[in-house]
């Protein structure tokens, strides 16, 4: 059973164009990162959220845990074709790294 | 600059055959997992180890076992390789503290078994 859930699931827009993407779950995390995964490469992580609410801002990258820590978005403003790749959330479920879940993905496309 | 090396990017081997990949870490780091990562699937838990010799099996453990013998390396091995264990294999490892420790990644392993 997936606990960790993406949307959407592919996403194709033009250069300069906003998106968000969610991360949604049924359970409670104590801490979600998000990680940006380049074709042929191992994942890289952008942001850890801790606090329920929590916004952080990573250039033109948003990041926002919900109030409930249960789901997070990313948002992208002015999206440039170096953002494309396989982005994926990943929730921790205890205290310790060992229980960390990672969604499916989504998988954006920036056209130049 | 930090750093996790899987021993091969590519891979095809034979149904029945030992597989064996390699993860090297430079970063002095306790914790070592290897996930699978296959299409709408996300990356899934094979194992994971939090010191040498120590090991804990992940969610999808059946048909794998690893080795811990030295805390920079830890190894995957496929027992006798089988067609459902063509993948990505991501081996990662991390520092052991408590909310949000960042996990490290290497470049992956597309293991083919024919």
């Amino acid at each position: 059973t997936q606990l960790l859930e993406q949307s959407p699931q592919f996403l194709s827009i033009q250069e300069g164009e906003n998106l968000t993407v969610y991360c949604n779950s049924s359970s409670v995390f104590s801490s979600l990162q998000w990680y940006r995964q380049e074709p042929g490469e191992g994942p890289v992580l952008l942001v850890t959220v801790v606090t329920g609410g929590e916004v952080k801002k990573l250039k033109r990258l948003t990041f926002q845990f919900g109030d409930a820590r249960k789901d997070s978005s990313l948002h992208i403003t002015a999206a440039q074709p170096g953002d494309t790749g396989l982005y994926l959330c990943a929730g921790a479920q205890g205290t310790s790294y060992d229980k960390v879940i990672f969604g499916p993905g989504t998988s954006l496309s920036v056209i130049p | 600059d930090v750093k996790v090396t899987q021993s091969s990017r590519y891979l095809v081997k034979r149904t029945g055959e030992k597989v064996f990949l390699e993860c090297v870490q430079d970063m002095d780091h306790e914790n070592m997992f290897w996930y699978r990562q296959d299409p709408g699937l996300g990356l899934r838990l094979i194992y994971f180890s939090y010191d040498v010799k120590m090991k804990e099996k992940g969610d999808i453990p059946e048909g794998y076992s690893v080795s811990r013998e030295k805390k920079e390396r830890f190894s995957l091995i496929l027992e006798s390789a089988s067609t459902n264990q063509t993948s990505m294999y991501l081996c990662a490892s991390s520092l052991r503290k408590y909310r949000g420790t960042e996990a490290f990644f290497g470049q992956g392993t597309r293991l083919t078994v024919v």
